[in-house]
């Protein structure tokens, strides 16, 4: 079973510039959620999706938003990039029938902001 | 609001070496308490969890229990591999919101030495 793929793998951008992510999550998962990883922040949570409905959202500003298509897939975009958004994203995929449910980390995109 | 503190690294041992890395949280509820592992250049794994208070979760020779009277789930290994060298996250489920949040802590890098 193919584990939770993410592209692009590296991202390099100029301030101002939008930025969109993708996800695909394990086969039969219909809950995807997005992390911002940093050194000084540590893992903050974004969004989360279920069934292509937002059921939670993280304390990140409006510039950040997501989607989740039918099949599952998510993407998530950044708008007007800012230097401080240069971070790890990490996908996370479930079942999504619990708050104890286990959660499948994909290898994350690495964004650079310049 | 939901939140964890876990212990700044990094912890160097050598192996063999007793690991504890501490955790304590702060929540309302009854959340679930995880222990996820980073390894170099991967994704987030699971490495344990506990869903209520007294619940030991255990993998890998890698344990940690619920302590709710002093809101605490510290992790434990009685001897360490140099292959357990990672990144550790504590992080409890956000049962705030509806939908499925993890609050991590902000990692303990773990060095094990030959």
């Amino acid at each position: 079973k193919a584990g939770v793929t993410q592209t692009p793998r590296y991202l390099i951008k100029t301030r101002g510039q939008q930025v969109t992510l993708s996800c695909s999550p394990i086969s039969g998962h219909r809950s995807v959620s997005w992390y911002q990883q940093t050194p000084g922040q540590g893992l903050q949570f974004l969004f989360e999706y279920f069934s292509e409905t937002q059921r939670n959202k993280g304390n990140f500003p409006g510039r950040f938003s997501g989607r989740q298509f039918s099949n599952s897939r998510s993407e998530m975009n950044v708008s007007t990039l800012e230097l401080g958004d240069s971070a790890l994203y990490l996908c996370a995929s479930s079942l999504g029938r619990g708050l104890s449910e286990k959660l499948f980390f994909g290898s994350g995109t690495q964004l650079s902001v310049l | 609001g939901n939140s964890v503190t876990q212990m700044e690294g990094p912890v160097t041992l050598s192996e063999e070496a007793f690991l504890t890395i501490n955790c304590t949280y702060t929540a309302t509820g009854y959340p679930s308490l995880f222990w996820y592992v980073q390894y170099p250049g991967e994704g987030l794994q699971l490495l344990l969890k506990a869903t209520k208070a007294d619940d030991k979760g255990s993998n890998k020779g890698f344990e940690a229990t619920y302590r709710k009277e002093t809101t605490s789930f510290h992790l434990e290994k009685g001897s360490v591999q140099v292959s357990d060298s990672a990144v550790y996250f504590c992080a409890l489920s956000d049962n705030s919101n509806s939908g499925y949040a993890l609050n991590f802590g902000k990692g303990t890098s773990l060095l094990v030495t030959p």
